[in-house]
This record gives structure tokens, sequence and C-alpha cells, in this order.
């Protein structure tokens, strides 16, 4: 089963930008399936930030606008998310995520819902705090 | 968006016990675009149930799923101390999908 492992800094001042990775093994984001950022505010719900599929298209949820930009290097297996201009309300556990959804048609994988469908696999989540 | 709202916010109970959460939409969602989670403390949520009728691997015969248009129920048949968790259900029928903000099951 593919596995996903995030990573970056657990603390970011209020302006900066949230810079994390995901390294993903037993596993490529080259395989038929989606993968994104998710992140869950302290007791709150989850909450998708945005995906892509394996051929570059990407999905970004409205609520972060134009703040958030999601990059994947194939080659080394794995993909980024960075969001600028943090506030406190980014305060959050971020995970990096795989949907369960397969697509091996053009036709799907430009199906915007599937962008934000079911997750088989979580990455085991990292705190991330905006604070000066 | 469609706003997910799950009811109710936290339940006390008893091992044993008969368990039934709601989840309602603000507008319809096809039964084959609803996933349940379930969350135990310091982990991330686990998948339960996705589509019209998909059951993750691992999940237990006592959890069952049902529902359609905008009322949706995860139910528990005999509660064991190890489901203590929260639940969330989530919908990927309109972008972007959303979660519900989940119930808390205490035992």
């Amino acid at each position: 089963q593919v596995q996903l492992q995030e990573s970056g800094p657990g603390l970011v001042k209020p302006s900066e930008t949230l810079s994390l990775t995901c390294s993903v093994s037993d596993g490529s984001i080259s395989d038929p399936f989606y993968w994104g950022w998710i992140r869950q505010p302290p007791g709150k719900g989850p909450e998708w930030i945005g995906s892509f599929y394996r051929s570059g298209s990407t999905q970004y949820n409205p609520a972060f606008k134009s703040r958030a930009t999601i990059s994947r290097d194939t080659s080394r297996s794995y993909f980024s998310l960075r969001l600028t201009s943090v506030t406190a309300a980014d305060t959050a556990v971020y995970y990096c995520a795989k949907t369960g959804v397969r697509c091996t048609s053009a036709s799907c994988a430009l199906y915007v819902p599937y962008f934000y469908s079911y997750v088989d696999v979580w990455g085991k989540g990292i705190m991330v705090t905006v604070s000066s | 968006e469609i706003v997910l709202t799950q009811s109710p916010g936290t339940l006390s109970l008893s091992p044993g016990e008969r368990v039934t959460l709601s989840c309602r939409a603000s507008q319809t969602v096809p039964s084959n675009s609803l996933a349940w989670y379930q969350q135990k403390p310091g982990q991330p949520p686990s998948l339960l149930f996705y589509g019209e009728s998909g059951r993750a691997t691992g999940t237990p015969d006592r959890f069952r799923a049902s529902g359609s248009g905008t009322d949706f129920t995860l139910s528990i048949s005999r509660l064991e101390p190890e489901d203590l968790a929260i639940y969330y259900c989530q919908q990927y029928h309109n972008s972007p999908g959303t979660f519900g903000q989940g119930t808390k099951v205490e035992i």
C-alpha cells in the first residue's frame, strides 16, 4: 500500500509562506489517481485545499483563491504545497492524500469532482502553527 | 458549495449499544458520491465507506452506511470500546468536495 509522509516547518510567521512536502513511497504520483492536500483546523472537520492528476491537471478549492500552489516532482516521487500570506486562520494539521478514484481515461482526468473524491490513503499529518 | 451538517455533535454511550449518526446535505448528493471516515485521537481520518456500496478494507461488519438524497446515516450495531472516535461524512459530487463537522462518539 502506498505511504505518504509530510515534512516542513511546524511554525510559520503571519504574512509569510507555508511550504510543505509530501514524500510518496510504495507507489508513484504517476499512478492513475488524484493526489493532494487536505487540512484540518483544531476541533474542525477536514477541508480540501487542492489536488492534481498525473497529467498535471490541478484543481484548487476556491476558498484558497490564488494563495495555494501544488507542484510535483515525478522523478523523485514527491509533491509540495505552498500557501502564501498565511494568517492565524491557517493554523491546522496538514495532510497529504491520495484519492481512491482510479482514472485511466482522458475524460475522467478532467472531471472536477474526482479531484475532491474520497481519500483512501492519508499521510500522518503535520501540525503547522501560524504565529509571530 | 454543499454543506454537510452532522448530528448529534457528541454521543455518550456504553459498549454494546446501537449507534446512529446523521449527515444531512444542503443539496442532493448521489449516494455514489458520499464517504464516511473514522478519526481516532492523534490519527488521520480513516476511510470506512465510499460510493454506492463500497466498504473500505478493514471496516468491521458492525458498521453500516445508508441513505440517499440529502439524508445519510452511519450506524454501528454494537458499540465496541475501540469505536471511540470522531466520524465524518464527505461529499464529492460537487466541487469542492466538503466534509461535515463531525460527530464525536464517547464511550
